[in-house]
């Protein structure tokens, strides 16, 4: 147990659908991050929130929208995915502002999308 | 920029064998180091870190070594166990700036009894 929580674990979903990754985190942190991890590629940066604003989308699709309410919940609007976009959703947090600060990461969400 | 470079694998190792993961970093400044562990299925957990030069990092019975002059950061473990099984990450993170860290794109490690 990291305090950091993901769900759903598993989802799948057809190219039309519209569901939402949620992540919450418990442990005070101000900073939270989405990562893409698919088979046989590194893993992926897809967007940081640092005190709830974001302050980096590396060039993600506008099929995914990501939502921060407040600074311990974090969530991943998806609607009208690819078969690529099948892959494991980790999230991720970490109080920064503070030297060397690393991250905690959630157990990830396992997405296909069919 | 900022990169990681680790060693492909896959790594396939007999149990109590010696393991080294290597790792070496481009950064600017001085940055700080970090091991990730993956076991099947789950998320990323850290292993050890470490934060200025010379400095080693150690944890469950895995050692890095902080080295500035070689820029490398290689993971050592002198007898691995089935449990050991896991994708391993090695991870930079620089002061300031952009507070995000890189990875590198993982070895995986396989333990046969």
């Amino acid at each position: 147990e990291t305090g950091v929580t993901q769900t759903p674990r598993h989802l799948v979903m057809g190219m039309t659908n519209k569901k939402s990754l949620k992540c919450e985190q418990h442990l005070g942190h101000n900073a939270m991050y989405w990562y893409k991890q698919s088979a046989k590629k590194p893993l992926e940066l897809m967007f940081v929130y640092n005190f709830k604003e974001q302050t980096e989308n590396n060039s993600v699709p506008s099929r995914f929208s990501p939502e921060c309410p407040n600074s311990s919940h974090l969530f991943l609007h998806l609607h009208t995915l690819q078969p690529e976009d099948s892959a494991l959703y980790l999230c991720a947090s970490s109080q920064e502002s503070t030297e060397f600060a690393e991250a905690f990461f959630g157990q990830g969400t396992r997405l296909t999308v069919v | 920029g900022n990169s990681v470079t680790q060693m492909e694998g896959p790594v396939t190792l007999s149990e109590e064998a010696f393991l080294t993961i290597n790792c070496t970093y481009t950064a600017t400044g001085y940055p700080s180091l970090f091991w990730y562990v993956q076991y099947p299925g789950e998320g990323l957990q850290l292993l050890l870190k470490a934060t200025k030069a010379d400095d080693k990092g150690s944890n469950k019975g895995f050692e890095a070594t902080y080295r500035k002059e070689t820029t490398s950061f290689h993971l050592e473990k002198g007898s691995v166990q089935v449990s050991d099984s896991a994708v391993y990450f090695c991870a930079l993170k620089t002061q300031g700036g952009s507070e995000k860290l890189v990875f590198g794109k993982g070895t995986k490690l396989t333990v046969n009894p």
